[in-house]
């Protein structure tokens, strides 16, 4: 099947500075990734959805100047947390694929804490 | 609002026992319906979805549109089955939206 990557899988960082976290697809192209966020033993809340050459679409309550996405090319999406605080400690998964009746792909997760 | 339902956090049964995980979803169109499951330390991966009407690891659930219910089912647990479990409900688009989560420990 589909292999989605994250990278990195765990970063810790202190308050206040940005943390870039990247999602590939390396076996297809996804015109579509989409993001979610997980706290602990809770479900996957979707973020926004992030489309290639364009703008991303946001959930409702999702700052988009606090969670930078980006989707440069057919293989990679970036999501930046800026100005991290404690609060924005979570679990963050992307996934890809998932349109046009096609399975959806998730990533293996990286963990963000910070201090 | 779209909405997936799984009531139970926890559920425990012994190897052998029929399982069946619980799911209620609230949509005002044609939804596709979805049961993901997530083992120990390993990524989110499909299990099965209602339009292929298939049977994996013994797994079966059937949409029940009277009842906006899609249970997952399977006759005789096996430990191997113990993970996380989510419904998750995909609109017209795009869009997935997951429930909640189900455990399911399988004791020997």
């Amino acid at each position: 099947g589909a292999v989605v990557s994250q990278h990195p899988s765990w970063v810790i960082c202190k308050s206040g500075t940005s943390v870039k976290i990247e999602c590939r697809s390396l076996d297809f192209q996804a015109t579509t990734m989409f993001w979610y966020r997980q706290f602990p033993k809770q479900s996957l809340m979707l973020m926004a959805t992030s489309n290639e050459g364009s703008k991303a679409t946001y959930e409702q309550g999702v700052e988009k100047d606090k969670f930078l996405i980006n989707h440069a090319s057919l293989t990679l999406s970036t999501l930046t947390v800026t100005s991290a605080h404690p609060e924005d400690s979570s679990f963050y998964i992307c996934s890809a694929g998932g349109t046009g009746g096609n399975e959806q792909y998730f990533g293996p997760g990286t963990r963000l804490t910070v201090t | 609002a779209q909405r997936v339902t799984q009531p139970e956090k926890l559920l425990s049964v012994f190897k052998g026992a029929p399982v069946e995980l619980k799911c209620n979803y609230s949509y005002s169109g044609s939804p596709e319906l979805f049961w993901y499951v997530q083992y120990s330390r390993q990524r989110l991966q499909l299990l099965l979805r209602h339009i292929s009407r298939e049977s994996i690891k013994g797994f079966t659930a059937d949409l029940n549109k009277g009842e906006t219910s899609f249970h997952l089912k399977k006759p005789f647990a096996q430990e191997e089955d113990s993970a996380m479990y989510y419904c998750a409900l995909r609109d017209g688009g795009f869009k997935t939206i997951f429930g909640a989560g189900t455990r399911l420990f399988v004791k020997a």
